[in-house]
């Protein structure tokens, strides 16, 4: 029973345009959401987060959307680099749970030149 | 460089043998945490120390124990080691409880044959 979904596995896009990630969850407590970058033989880096009492948080080229009707969730990556080519893993986690944090299955991003 | 570290990187295990996977943050972080990553599940939680001298169980504890030995330790042992425990451990530590993101450690990478 998988409260966090990532349901593309792989995305592939050109340096430059946009790439879009999107990420489900299941459970209406949730009020905190992280992104999540990985690269090759290191551990998951922070990327970017957002509140429940938000819809939109924006850093430099990353933006994340919060839709909390739908419970779903988007991160943008505008303009694509090759450097962010990694897997995005999706992490949601309930306020007061001591920060335990439930991963999505990750989302593999390859950005082309 | 300030950080969690795990140790070992890398490790082949028969089946049947015990081994302990440890980690270290010298973050004064106050809560520590095991996840597991395999394909397709992304991380999952295994356990996690939400303060110095408590443990608690995640999603996936079975064949697992681990102890809190101080503040900068959280250690994860297998105590009979079984095929379905290959996979790549991680180790992160955060603040505590609110908001706020992990810090991952590096890896371990298991084998059990």
């Amino acid at each position: 029973d998988q409260q966090v979904k990532q349901n593309s596995p792989s995305l592939s896009v050109q340096e430059g345009r946009i790439s879009i990630l999107n990420c489900d969850y299941t459970n209406s407590m949730f009020d905190y959401f992280l992104w999540y970058k990985k690269y090759p033989a290191e551990g998951p880096t922070f990327l970017i987060s957002i509140s429940s009492i938000k819809d939109k948080n924006e850093d430099g080229r990353f933006t994340v959307f919060l839709n909390k009707s739908a419970k779903h969730l988007s991160l943008h990556i505008v303009p694509s680099q090759p450097g962010d080519s990694a897997v995005y893993f999706c992490a949601a986690s309930v306020s007061g749970g001591y920060n335990k944090l439930i991963f999505g299955a990750g989302t593999r991003l390859a950005v082309h030149p | 460089n300030a950080g969690v570290t795990q140790t070992p990187k890398f490790q082949v295990l028969k089946t049947g043998q015990s081994m302990t996977l440890q980690c270290a943050q010298d973050m004064n972080h106050n809560s520590m945490y095991w996840y597991r990553q395999d394909p397709g599940m992304g991380l999952r939680l295994i356990y996690y120390s939400a303060s110095e001298g408590t443990t608690d169980k995640g999603e996936v504890p079975n064949g697992y124990n681990v102890s809190r030995l101080n503040k900068r330790e959280f250690s994860l042992r297998l105590e009979s080691a079984a095929p379905s425990q290959t996979s790549v451990y991680f180790c992160a530590s955060s603040v505590g409880t609110g908001s706020g993101g992990y810090t991952f450690g590096s890896g371990t990478r298991l084998t059990v044959v």
